[in-house]
Protein backbone atom coordinates (compact mmCIF):
# COMPACT_ATOMS: atom_id res chain seq x y z
CA UNK A 1 0.00 0.00 0.00
CA UNK A 2 1.15 3.20 -0.95
CA UNK A 3 3.18 4.85 2.21
CA UNK A 4 4.54 8.46 3.12
CA UNK A 5 6.97 9.26 5.86
CA UNK A 6 7.81 12.68 6.65
CA UNK A 7 10.98 13.38 9.53
CA UNK A 8 13.42 16.20 9.74
CA UNK A 9 11.20 18.48 11.66
CA UNK A 10 12.49 19.72 15.22
CA UNK A 11 12.48 23.18 16.90
CA UNK A 12 14.98 25.48 15.09
CA UNK A 13 15.75 29.10 15.69
CA UNK A 14 14.05 31.62 13.53
CA UNK A 15 17.11 32.44 10.66
CA UNK A 16 18.30 28.82 10.27
CA UNK A 17 17.95 26.00 8.16
CA UNK A 18 16.27 22.68 8.27
CA UNK A 19 15.55 19.97 5.90
CA UNK A 20 12.72 17.94 5.40
CA UNK A 21 12.89 14.09 4.09
CA UNK A 22 9.59 12.22 2.93
CA UNK A 23 10.04 8.23 2.15
CA UNK A 24 7.35 7.25 -0.37
CA UNK A 25 6.66 3.48 -0.54
CA UNK A 26 3.86 1.07 -2.26
CA UNK A 27 4.25 2.72 -5.61
CA UNK A 28 6.40 3.88 -8.55
CA UNK A 29 7.56 6.92 -7.21
CA UNK A 30 9.45 8.16 -10.00
CA UNK A 31 6.03 8.12 -11.98
CA UNK A 32 4.12 10.89 -9.71
CA UNK A 33 4.45 14.69 -9.00
CA UNK A 34 5.18 14.90 -5.31
CA UNK A 35 4.03 17.83 -2.94
CA UNK A 36 4.34 19.62 0.22
CA UNK A 37 1.56 20.99 2.26
CA UNK A 38 1.84 22.66 5.62
CA UNK A 39 -1.15 23.27 8.16
CA UNK A 40 0.01 25.87 11.61
CA UNK A 41 -1.57 24.93 14.58
CA UNK A 42 -4.96 25.38 15.07
CA UNK A 43 -5.17 26.73 11.49
CA UNK A 44 -6.17 25.45 7.66
CA UNK A 45 -4.21 23.72 5.06
CA UNK A 46 -1.68 26.02 2.73
CA UNK A 47 0.23 24.52 0.03
CA UNK A 48 3.99 24.96 0.24
CA UNK A 49 5.27 23.68 -3.40
CA UNK A 50 5.20 21.26 -5.98
CA UNK A 51 8.25 19.20 -8.00
CA UNK A 52 7.18 17.00 -11.22
CA UNK A 53 7.46 13.49 -11.50
CA UNK A 54 10.70 14.10 -13.23
CA UNK A 55 12.03 16.93 -11.01
CA UNK A 56 11.85 18.70 -14.43
CA UNK A 57 9.03 21.57 -13.08
CA UNK A 58 8.72 22.80 -9.83
CA UNK A 59 6.32 25.86 -7.97
CA UNK A 60 6.08 27.64 -4.63
CA UNK A 61 3.92 29.11 -2.84
CA UNK A 62 5.02 33.35 -2.82
CA UNK A 63 4.93 32.70 1.20
CA UNK A 64 8.13 30.43 0.52
CA UNK A 65 9.62 30.87 -2.81
CA UNK A 66 13.34 32.15 -2.51
CA UNK A 67 13.64 30.19 0.87
CA UNK A 68 12.64 26.86 0.48
CA UNK A 69 13.56 24.80 -2.07
CA UNK A 70 11.68 21.11 -3.27
CA UNK A 71 13.76 18.01 -4.76
CA UNK A 72 13.19 14.34 -5.39
CA UNK A 73 15.70 11.34 -5.23
CA UNK A 74 14.14 9.11 -7.74
CA UNK A 75 16.39 6.36 -7.10
CA UNK A 76 15.87 6.43 -3.34
CA UNK A 77 12.30 7.45 -3.41
CA UNK A 78 12.57 10.11 -1.66
CA UNK A 79 11.01 13.62 -1.59
CA UNK A 80 12.63 16.93 0.27
CA UNK A 81 12.68 20.33 1.18
CA UNK A 82 14.72 22.65 2.26
CA UNK A 83 13.92 25.32 4.38
CA UNK A 84 16.12 28.28 4.83
CA UNK A 85 15.67 31.89 6.19
CA UNK A 86 12.97 30.00 8.75
CA UNK A 87 10.20 32.70 10.30
CA UNK A 88 8.17 32.12 13.11
CA UNK A 89 5.28 31.99 10.28
CA UNK A 90 6.90 28.73 9.41
CA UNK A 91 5.80 26.92 12.45
CA UNK A 92 3.45 24.22 11.29
CA UNK A 93 3.34 20.18 10.32
CA UNK A 94 4.55 20.08 7.24
CA UNK A 95 3.13 16.95 4.90
CA UNK A 96 3.95 15.40 2.09
CA UNK A 97 1.25 14.68 -0.55
CA UNK A 98 1.33 12.69 -3.80
CA UNK A 99 -0.13 14.23 -6.76
CA UNK A 100 -2.96 12.60 -8.78
CA UNK A 101 -0.73 12.56 -11.76
CA UNK A 102 2.55 13.38 -12.69
CA UNK A 103 2.75 16.73 -11.20
CA UNK A 104 0.16 18.56 -13.21
CA UNK A 105 -3.25 17.88 -11.45
CA UNK A 106 -2.73 19.75 -8.35
CA UNK A 107 -4.17 17.51 -6.06
CA UNK A 108 -3.46 14.93 -3.91
CA UNK A 109 -4.59 11.45 -3.40
CA UNK A 110 -2.34 10.08 -0.13
CA UNK A 111 -1.09 12.24 2.69
CA UNK A 112 1.61 11.22 5.07
CA UNK A 113 1.32 11.82 8.84
CA UNK A 114 3.24 15.10 8.78
CA UNK A 115 6.22 16.28 10.82
CA UNK A 116 6.05 19.22 12.96
CA UNK A 117 8.45 22.15 12.82
CA UNK A 118 8.25 25.01 15.25
CA UNK A 119 10.52 28.05 14.49
CA UNK A 120 11.17 29.98 17.97
CA UNK A 121 14.05 31.63 19.61
CA UNK B 1 -4.92 33.42 -5.74
CA UNK B 2 -8.93 31.78 -5.55
CA UNK B 3 -10.01 32.31 -2.35
CA UNK B 4 -12.14 29.35 -0.84
CA UNK B 5 -14.46 29.82 1.70
CA UNK B 6 -16.30 26.92 3.61
CA UNK B 7 -19.17 27.10 5.72
CA UNK B 8 -20.03 26.44 8.61
CA UNK B 9 -16.71 26.50 10.39
CA UNK B 10 -18.12 24.06 13.28
CA UNK B 11 -21.24 21.67 13.26
CA UNK B 12 -22.50 20.11 15.73
CA UNK B 13 -24.47 16.94 14.61
CA UNK B 14 -25.50 13.10 16.08
CA UNK B 15 -25.20 9.74 14.52
CA UNK B 16 -27.40 9.35 11.84
CA UNK B 17 -28.12 12.85 10.49
CA UNK B 18 -27.84 13.87 7.04
CA UNK B 19 -25.10 16.81 7.30
CA UNK B 20 -24.11 19.40 4.31
CA UNK B 21 -20.84 21.61 3.92
CA UNK B 22 -20.61 23.79 1.62
CA UNK B 23 -17.93 25.54 -0.15
CA UNK B 24 -17.56 28.71 -2.52
CA UNK B 25 -14.66 29.84 -4.78
CA UNK B 26 -13.66 33.21 -5.47
CA UNK B 27 -14.38 32.88 -8.70
CA UNK B 28 -14.94 29.82 -11.54
CA UNK B 29 -13.23 26.71 -10.86
CA UNK B 30 -15.31 24.71 -12.92
CA UNK B 31 -15.19 21.29 -11.64
CA UNK B 32 -11.48 21.05 -9.98
CA UNK B 33 -12.46 20.43 -6.47
CA UNK B 34 -11.67 17.96 -3.78
CA UNK B 35 -13.01 17.26 -0.34
CA UNK B 36 -10.67 16.07 2.47
CA UNK B 37 -10.97 14.57 5.92
CA UNK B 38 -8.56 14.94 8.77
CA UNK B 39 -8.48 13.23 12.00
CA UNK B 40 -6.40 14.84 15.25
CA UNK B 41 -2.67 14.24 14.65
CA UNK B 42 -3.02 12.47 10.93
CA UNK B 43 -2.84 13.63 7.25
CA UNK B 44 -5.70 14.35 5.43
CA UNK B 45 -7.46 11.29 3.84
CA UNK B 46 -8.87 12.10 0.16
CA UNK B 47 -12.97 11.79 0.00
CA UNK B 48 -14.17 13.17 -3.41
CA UNK B 49 -12.34 14.93 -6.64
CA UNK B 50 -13.60 16.90 -9.45
CA UNK B 51 -16.25 17.47 -7.56
CA UNK B 52 -18.37 14.56 -7.10
CA UNK B 53 -16.40 11.28 -7.79
CA UNK B 54 -15.65 9.09 -5.31
CA UNK B 55 -12.45 8.26 -4.06
CA UNK B 56 -12.21 4.00 -4.17
CA UNK B 57 -12.84 3.00 -0.91
CA UNK B 58 -14.35 5.61 0.76
CA UNK B 59 -18.43 4.99 1.60
CA UNK B 60 -21.11 6.14 -0.42
CA UNK B 61 -22.64 8.17 2.12
CA UNK B 62 -20.37 10.68 1.40
CA UNK B 63 -21.27 12.44 -1.45
CA UNK B 64 -20.32 15.92 -4.18
CA UNK B 65 -21.87 17.92 -5.92
CA UNK B 66 -21.53 21.65 -7.18
CA UNK B 67 -19.80 23.15 -10.04
CA UNK B 68 -18.34 26.82 -11.20
CA UNK B 69 -18.34 28.40 -7.73
CA UNK B 70 -20.16 26.79 -5.28
CA UNK B 71 -20.14 23.40 -3.82
CA UNK B 72 -21.16 21.13 -1.62
CA UNK B 73 -20.25 18.29 0.36
CA UNK B 74 -22.65 15.53 2.01
CA UNK B 75 -23.22 12.61 4.49
CA UNK B 76 -25.94 11.34 4.25
CA UNK B 77 -26.19 9.44 7.26
CA UNK B 78 -23.24 10.36 9.97
CA UNK B 79 -21.77 7.33 11.60
CA UNK B 80 -18.96 7.67 14.19
CA UNK B 81 -16.12 7.58 12.37
CA UNK B 82 -16.95 10.71 10.54
CA UNK B 83 -16.36 13.18 13.65
CA UNK B 84 -13.20 14.58 11.93
CA UNK B 85 -12.37 17.89 10.11
CA UNK B 86 -13.43 18.94 6.71
CA UNK B 87 -11.53 20.68 4.10
CA UNK B 88 -12.36 21.91 0.47
CA UNK B 89 -9.24 22.28 -1.98
CA UNK B 90 -9.42 23.98 -5.32
CA UNK B 91 -7.03 22.90 -8.29
CA UNK B 92 -7.97 24.80 -10.43
CA UNK B 93 -5.03 27.09 -11.04
CA UNK B 94 -1.95 27.39 -9.09
CA UNK B 95 -1.62 28.42 -5.58
CA UNK B 96 -4.39 25.03 -5.14
CA UNK B 97 -6.04 26.97 -2.25
CA UNK B 98 -7.89 25.20 0.88
CA UNK B 99 -11.33 25.97 2.47
CA UNK B 100 -10.67 27.20 6.19
CA UNK B 101 -11.85 23.77 7.30
CA UNK B 102 -15.42 22.21 9.31
CA UNK B 103 -15.29 20.79 12.29
CA UNK B 104 -18.27 18.29 12.64
CA UNK B 105 -18.69 17.76 16.11
CA UNK B 106 -20.90 15.39 18.45
CA UNK B 107 -23.86 16.90 19.52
Amino acid sequence: QVQLVESGGGVVQPGTSLRLSCAASGFTFSNYGMHWVRQAPGKGLEWVAVIWYDGTNKYYADSVKGRFTISRDNSKNTLYLQLNSLRGEDTAVYYCARDRVGGAAKTFDYWGQGTLVTVSS
Amino acid sequence: DIQMTQSPSTLSASVGDRVTITCRASQSIDSWLAWFQQKPGKGPKVLIYKASILETGVPSRFSGSGSGTDFTLTISSLQPDDFATYHCQQYSRYPGTFGQGTKVEIK
